[in-house]
Parts: C-alpha cells; structure tokens; sequence
C-alpha cells in the first residue's frame, strides 16, 4: 500500500498567487482530513471529508481556502489569493469511517508551502 | 479551555532509559479515543499507540505503552529502553463521541520534543 500521497511536497510561491495542494487517501479510506501545521499554532484541523462530503469545515482560515473531493481517491485544498501567512506544512490524513474501533488517521508525508 | 494538554515542550533521556511523556485531556464525552503520534525531523507522523476510553487495559504497542488514568484524564505515554531513533516531536490527540458511521476529527496537543542522549 502506497499510503496517502500528497503532491507538491514543495512549494514556494509568492503572495497573491494560487495555491492547489493535493492528496490521495489510501484505498478504501472513506474519511479524509487536511490539517495546518505551525510553530505558533501547532496541528490545527482546517476540514474534513466523509465519503466525498464536507463535514465540517469550521477550521478553514477564511474565504481564501477551499478544499474539494470529487470522489473518493482524491482531495484538493487551494489558496486563493495566497498570503506570507499562508506559510505552513500541510498534511492530508485518512481513516475508515467508523469510529468504534481503532481507527487512527493515517498521515501523508505534508505539503511545506512558503508564501513570499 | 485546552481540550489535550501536553506540559513538556522538551524531555531528553538517556539512551537505554524509560521516559514518560504527559498528555491530560479534557472531555465531558463518555466515548473517546486517545491517540499518540511521533513526529520525527522528516516531518512525517507516525501513528504509535492508540487507548479507548472503555478499554480496561493499558494499551501496549512494542517498546510503547499508554498509561491511562480515567480518573486523572490523563493518558502518558510511556517509551521504553530508549533508542536515539526516538528522538522526534510526539503529540497527544484526542478523538471525542463518535457515532457509529461517523468519523471524528483528531484535536492535537502542542507537542513535546523529546531527545535520547548516546
């Protein structure tokens, strides 16, 4: 299993351009989530996806951000427009659905974006 | 109020030693999940050892154990015989309710880094 993949795993760009981050879940995963990693924040959950629907998206920043899943093998979360700000690592993870297991959310290898 | 509190922001250990990394959580929910990941320099998370709020054990993984105190709200993590591989960030996280077919997200502690000395 390739696990969750995520593309770019770089990306430096300057402020006022769009950014499109995306992300594969692993197969068969049908909950997706995309997180913000900060120094001064830490790990902040921005939205999250049950089979393909938004759930709850009350961690997106602002109208800047919106996050996409047509279906079930692929995410994306775009900026636009981009900010200095916007600077951080941002990590995809997916799980199954039900949670009256163990059923740790499984992390791709992040997107370091840098706004200039 | 702060739902996962992780007081350590650095530990550093011996190799070979045990440490114990705090994380207490806050929750009125009777049905949650307690979780802890390590992230090394790589920047990648690595799920380790995962603890039920019903479980009545201890959850073990290998060289990591969850010392769960239901009471206390408390769920250290607890590495044995250190290794220098260990050395990386290790967050505490929780995952509140949960209805079956429905998935949670995870709400993170700050962190602690933790160091293993040769």
């Amino acid at each position: 299993d390739a696990g969750v993949i995520q593309s770019p795993r770089h990306e430096v760009t300057e402020m006022g351009q769009e950014v499109t981050l995306r992300c594969k879940p692993i197969s068969g995963h049908n909950s997706l989530f995309w997180y913000r990693q900060t120094m001064m924040r830490g790990l902040e959950l921005l939205i999250y996806f049950n089979n393909n629907v938004p759930i709850d998206d009350s961690g997106m920043p602002e109208d800047r951000f919106s996050a996409k899943m047509p279906n079930a093998s692929f995410s994306t979360l775009k900026i636009q427009p981009s900010e200095p700000r916007d600077s951080a690592v941002y990590f995809c993870a997916s799980s199954f659905r039900w949670t009256s297991e163990n059923n740790e959310q499984f992390f791709g290898p992040g997107t370091r974006l840098t706004v200039l | 109020a702060q739902k996962i509190t992780q007081t350590q922001p650095g530990m550093f250990v011996q190799e070979k030693e045990a440490v114990t990394l705090d994380c207490t959580y806050d929750t009125s929910d009777p049905s949650y999940g307690l979780f802890w990941y390590k992230q090394p320099s790589s920047g990648e998370m690595i799920f380790l050892i995962y603890q039920g709020s019903y479980d009545q054990q201890n959850a073990t993984e290998g060289r990591y154990s969850l010392n769960f105190q239901k009471a206390r709200k408390s769920a250290n993590l607890v590495i044995s015989a250190s290794q220098l591989g260990d050395s990386a960030m290790y967050f505490c996280a929780m995952r509140e309710g949960g209805s079956s077919g429905s998935a949670r997200q995870l709400t993170f502690g700050s962190g602690t880094q933790l160091t293993v000395l040769p």
